[in-house]
């Protein structure tokens, strides 16, 4: 079966680290989102990447970086300067083209701060 | 700057009822608008799109309105069954070289036997 897979589905941060959230699909789609939903808020954009090797920002990249080294794969690093890191994180693909190709989603990970 | 409004949070209708979800736009530019649904700890689920040249698309028991003039677009659900109850995104997209999609903050529906 097709679709989006993001592992872990739960994470927890210390302080002062660094973790990575990975997220995989083999739709053979281009584009690939990292999104961040927080409570009470719709999804906002953190990078997206629509072509290997190849990666923008997104409205609230500060404290995140991402990769785009494989087309299948875009894992996100939320590092330790992101202050407020408590989120559910998601995941998405696309192919290219006009907005009548929606975005597919995984089904999130959820971190935590210890 | 919320460029796409849903100004319910909650929604409780019937089973076998109509379930009509509101949502606002205020940024001419956008050229689809989109409604996902998401059950909790899982990712939204693209449920049905709508063209800005088209005022209505149909697919089963969803229909989305799009009223361009106000800047405004419903989705109905008819006849709305307990397995619907889930937020509703909307969401519109601008073509700035890529799809970028702006989300509205859901409206948690809930159907009732």
């Amino acid at each position: 079966d097709g679709g989006i897979t993001q592992s872990p589905k739960y994470l927890f941060r210390k302080e002062g680290q660094n973790v990575t959230l990975s997220c995989e699909q083999n739709l053979n789609h281009d584009a690939m989102y990292w999104y961040r939903q927080d409570p009470g808020q719709g999804l906002r954009l953190i990078y997206y990447s629509q072509i290997v090797n190849d990666f923008q920002k997104g409205d609230i990249a500060e404290g995140y970086s991402v990769s785009r080294e494989k087309k299948e794969s875009f894992p996100l690093t939320v590092t330790s300067a992101q202050k407020n890191p408590t989120a559910f994180y998601l995941c998405a693909s696309s192919f290219l083209g006009q907005g009548n190709q929606p975005q597919h989603f995984g089904d999130g990970t959820r971190l935590s701060i210890l | 700057d919320q460029q796409v409004k849903q100004n319910s949070p909650s929604l409780s209708v019937q089973e076998g009822r109509i379930s009509i979800l509101n949502c606002d736009y205020t940024n001419s530019m956008f050229d689809y608008f989109l409604w996902y649904k998401k059950y909790p700890a899982e990712g939204p689920t693209f449920l049905i799109s709508i063209s800005s040249i088209k005022d209505k698309n149909e697919d089963g028991r969803f229909t989305v309105f799009l009223n361009k003039s106000a800047k405004h677009l419903s989705l109905h659900i008819v006849p709305s069954q307990p397995g619907d109850s889930a937020v509703y995104f909307c969401a519109a997209s601008l073509n700035t070289g890529f799809q970028k999609l702006v989300f509205g903050t859901g409206t948690r529906l809930l159907v009732s036997p």
